[in-house]
């Protein structure tokens, strides 16, 4: 079966910095994604990751262990608007097709 | 560019009913896929199609069909609707070939509540 999982929930401060980690279990894998998902919007594309290593895209940092089945997203210079659901997502067949986890509320705070 | 669109946004049935949701996709895109998302499960695939043809398929029950027009417009249908089926319904388009191939567009969503 596909397993992913991820916080439920964190909090950071303004202007810090914040790691939110990935794991994952599935029967092959293509590629790893981010998603930001503001509430009461449709999920955007962050990040796609598919050799080991780090991917850097402004304020937002992805990373990938495919042997270690790990990945972590990094999010710098917090911004109040940066708080939403982050989705990690597996693909497993054409990148189409994805395996989400359930998300990690993340709450930007003062 | 126009983004993903999804008709209707909101929607009521009641049990038993069947409803049918539409997505057209970005201009060029010829992948569809669909999404359900509820509080408990979170997103989770339901097919995809790929000019006219289902090219990939979720765990889902025969109530959950789709199809796929030849403008790369898809529709998905649920039959027989049951309480559970209440959720937010998704479409994402994709290039499926080339480019940034694996980046998917979502659309705004479907709310469907079942009473």
């Amino acid at each position: 079966g596909q397993n992913i999982d991820q916080p439920t929930e964190m909090t950071a401060t303004e202007g810090a910095i914040v790691q939110i980690n990935c794991t994952y279990q599935t029967s092959g894998f293509n590629g790893l994604f981010w998603y930001q998902q503001h509430a009461g919007e449709a999920p955007t594309f962050l990040s796609y990751n598919v050799l080991d290593g780090l991917e850097e895209k402004g304020r937002f940092s992805s990373f990938l262990s495919r042997s270690k089945g790990y990945s972590y997203l990094l999010l710098k210079e917090l911004q109040m608007k940066d708080s939403a659901s982050y989705l990690c997502a597996v693909s497993t067949g054409t990148a189409s097709k994805l395996t989400f986890g359930t998300g990690t509320r993340l709450q930007v705070t003062l | 560019k126009a983004g993903v669109t999804q008709t209707p946004r909101y929607l009521i049935k009641t049990r038993g009913q069947q409803v049918t949701l539409s997505c057209s996709p970005i201009s060029g895109h010829r992948s569809v896929s669909w999404y359900q998302q509820t509080p408990g499960q979170g997103l989770q695939f339901l097919f995809e199609y790929f000019s006219e043809t289902q090219r990939n398929k979720g765990n889902f029950p025969g109530r959950f069909s789709g199809r796929q027009f030849s403008n790369s417009r898809s529709e998905m249908n649920v039959s027989t609707l049951e309480l559970g089926d209440s959720a937010l319904y998704l479409c994402a388009s994709s290039l499926a070939f080339g480019g940034n191939s694996y980046e998917q567009y979502f659309g705004p969503g479907t709310r469907l509540t079942v009473t």
